[in-house]
């Protein structure tokens, strides 16, 4: 079992639809956690972290679930220059060591 | 700054070849990470460094793989020899080391092997 899960999708939506990833974590222990969004051919960047309490940035809300190990991100609105890959990423250690999902593949269309 | 700066960002070699792939981190990060990406296997933690100090090498997978880091600005991820099965993009990555920080890529260096 891996130790990050998401759906690989591809997820199909129009403009202006709101859409949910869901993420699963097999430890436990893991202490931080992250969403990072990759564009096609680039590197990934920071989207948001996640927090126990959940948290929002603008359209983007993310939820963490410690008792069940999932983390969401749910994206209201979404546009064209939404479309790409979203990473879960957990932090398993006092460092700063991330591990990667498989990753999220959304395409938003007109 | 100019964010982590990988070189070559690609390169096409023949199976047997050496590789090395350099990677210079943010300056005043203390952490550095060599990932790898496979449209199979997604991103793989290969190796990473705290201080310059290799903490963790499990990700490597196998001794034809080294990195080095032998200041805090620089380091190289070696393959030697290459064969095609090591085609893929390779992502170096830097951060302070503390559990809830950001960790900045660089562009990728994107390895072919013929």
């Amino acid at each position: 079992r891996k130790e990050v899960e998401q759906d690989p999708g591809p997820f199909n939506v129009p403009e202006g639809a709101t859409v949910a990833f869901n993420c699963t974590y097999s430890n436990s222990a893991s202490q931080s956690f992250f969403w990072y969004r990759q564009d096609c051919r680039k590197e990934p960047k920071l989207l948001m972290s996640v927090y126990s309490s959940g948290n929002e940035d603008g359209r983007f809300t993310a939820q963490l679930n410690r008792a069940s190990q999932y983390i969401s991100l749910l994206i209201r609105d979404s546009k064209l220059s939404d479309s790409a890959t979203y990473l879960c990423v957990v932090n398993l250690n006092a460092g700063n060591m991330l591990t990667f999902g498989g990753g999220t593949r959304l395409m938003v269309k007109p | 700054d100019a964010g982590v700066i990988q070189s070559p960002r690609h390169e096409v070699t023949e199976m047997g070849q050496e590789v090395t792939l350099r990677c210079k981190p943010i300056s005043g990060h203390n952490s550095l990470f060599w990932y790898r990406q496979t449209m199979m296997r997604g991103l793989e933690l290969l190796i990473y460094f705290n201080n310059n100090v290799p903490i963790d090498d499990s990700g490597m997978p196998e001794d034809r793989f080294s990195a080095k880091m032998p200041n805090a600005s620089f380091s190289t991820l070696k393959i030697q020899p290459s064969e095609p099965r090591d085609s893929a993009v390779y992502f170096c990555a830097s951060s302070l080391w503390t559990v809830d920080t950001e960790a900045f890529f660089g562009q990728g260096t994107r390895l072919t092997v013929v």
